[in-house]
């Protein structure tokens, strides 16, 4: 069946370090990923779409990388900082529908 | 441009009962999306609309209804409201496909409503 996991546990860093999420899939064939971050008790909000024929995508201290060998997207947030604390949700889109399927996200905290 | 509004914040039902959740774009996209978000869990898609009078259903219909008689307007019906319903409401558009605009499916949300069905 398909499969959509990103890691359910909060990661916790410090203040000015680099926040990595994962989100891994299994029996997709995703034309294009996207990343929204999601503030409680709001909608979630898009940030970054990365499409399956690009490696990297940047926006400002945002990075998005997306492996379809490994079947995996990794989102990176430099120099993090406490207003960074959020959840983050990948959705995935096999092209076509425009109909994503959406992940359950992961909850980021950074410390001061 | 408000973007994505919806209707009301939050809602308490009793079971049985019926209500109409409320959902407008002023953003002339064409598609637009009913989500459910429960504790802990993604986004659940309930119905989708392709546009005005083109309605389908997604992963978690029943127990809800939907028109879409507008570019506009898209609203959720809940009849007979059942505790299993309870949850928290999104409704987003996307101007995916459309001429001059985007040709991915970057989703705009609207606040949410928080409903509980006891």
């Amino acid at each position: 069946s398909q499969k959509i996991e990103q890691n359910s546990e909060a990661l916790n860093i410090q203040e000015g370090k680099t926040a990595t999420l994962t989100c891994n899939y299994t029996n997709y064939s995703p034309a294009y990923l996207q990343w929204y971050r999601q503030d409680p008790g709001r909608g979630p909000v898009f940030l970054l779409l990365i499409r399956e024929n690009e490696k990297e995508k940047r926006k400002e201290r945002l990075k998005v990388t997306f492996d379809t060998t490994l079947k995996q997207s990794l989102f990176h947030i430099t120099a993090s900082q406490p207003a960074d604390s959020a959840t983050y949700l990948c959705a995935l889109d096999e092209g076509g529908s425009y109909i994503p399927t959406f992940g359950r996200g992961t909850s980021l905290i950074v410390h001061p | 441009n408000a973007g994505v509004t919806q209707t009301p914040k939050f809602r308490i039902l009793k079971i049985g009962q019926s209500m109409t959740l409320q959902c407008t774009q002023d953003m002339n996209h064409n598609y637009m999306y009913w989500y459910r978000q429960d504790p802990g869990m993604g986004l659940k898609l309930i119905y989708y609309s392709v546009g005005a009078g083109i309605t389908d259903k997604g992963e978690v219909p029943n127990g809800y209804n939907v028109s879409r008689s507008t570019t506009e307007d898209f609203p959720l019906r809940l009849e007979l409201a059942a505790p299993s319903q309870t949850s928290v409401y999104f409704c987003a558009s996307s101007g995916a496909g459309l001429a001059g605009g985007s040709s991915y499916n970057e989703q705009f949300f609207g606040p949410g409503t928080r409903l509980t069905v006891l």
